[in-house]
């Protein structure tokens, strides 16, 4: 049974880098058919994707935050991970990571999401 | 960018009520389009691909049409299980989430 597991702090002050990391169970990373994504939702909205990324290091990220985003993947232990750096309030949200069908489809299965807030 | 919406953004519904949900891209995706329930605290589950394929495990009530610009979510017969925002998502361009349709007890 896949299940992938975020983690990281629940709170980021304003102007620093927001870190994540999604692990992945009961399935491998490298398998030659899916890509790992990020997606986000910020309190009582809807759904944005931030990135996704392959096994192999190859990346996409959403262009409206392309220029603050960083994906990479760690075979070895089976997970990825977000950076999100110089973040505001408009940041916090609940970050979800999902198995992606695919380079370029749907989400398959989801992370049960983990809140992370900005504030001083 | 491919912006989706939704129609309508709230339904009240009925136990056994045939349920019709759209969304509507802004250029056409031929039938790259999934469809997602998500319940209050939980993450969203995919219900729905490539416009009308059901994904493995989902009930059958659940169906999905359309290509190009229009599709549509119906639930052929509401169940108490089924009360939850559904939001459909493009992928014939990187992906974009419709802002999602709330389905709750009339």
């Amino acid at each position: 049974q896949l299940q992938l597991q975020e983690s990281g702090p629940g709170l980021v002050k304003p102007s620093e880098t927001l870190s994540l990391t999604c692990t992945v169970s009961g399935g491998s990373i490298t398998s030659s058919s899916y890509y790992w994504g990020w997606i986000r939702q910020p309190p009582g909205k809807g759904l944005e994707w931030i990135g996704s990324i392959y096994y192999s290091g190859s990346t996409n990220y959403n262009p409206s935050l392309k220029s603050r985003v960083t994906i990479s993947v760690d075979t070895s232990k089976n997970q990825f991970s977000l950076k999100l750096s110089s973040v505001t309030a408009a940041d916090t949200a609940v970050y979800y990571c999902a198995r992606q069908k695919g380079s370029s489809e749907y989400f398959q299965h989801w992370g049960q999401g983990t809140l992370v807030t900005v504030s001083s | 960018d491919i912006q989706m919406t939704q129609s309508p953004s709230t339904l009240s519904a009925s136990v056994g009520d045939r349920v019709t949900i759209t969304c509507r891209a802004s250029q056409s995706i031929s039938s790259w389009l999934a469809w997602y329930q998500q319940k209050p605290g939980k993450a969203p589950k995919l219900l729905i691909y490539r416009a009308s394929s059901l994904e493995s495990g989902v009930p059958s009530r659940f169906s999905g049409s359309g290509s190009g610009t229009e599709f549509t979510l119906t639930i052929s017969s509401l169940q108490p299980d089924d009360f939850a925002t559904y939001y459909c998502q493009q992928y014939n361009s990187y992906f974009t989430f419709g802002p999602g349709t709330k389905v709750d007890i009339k």
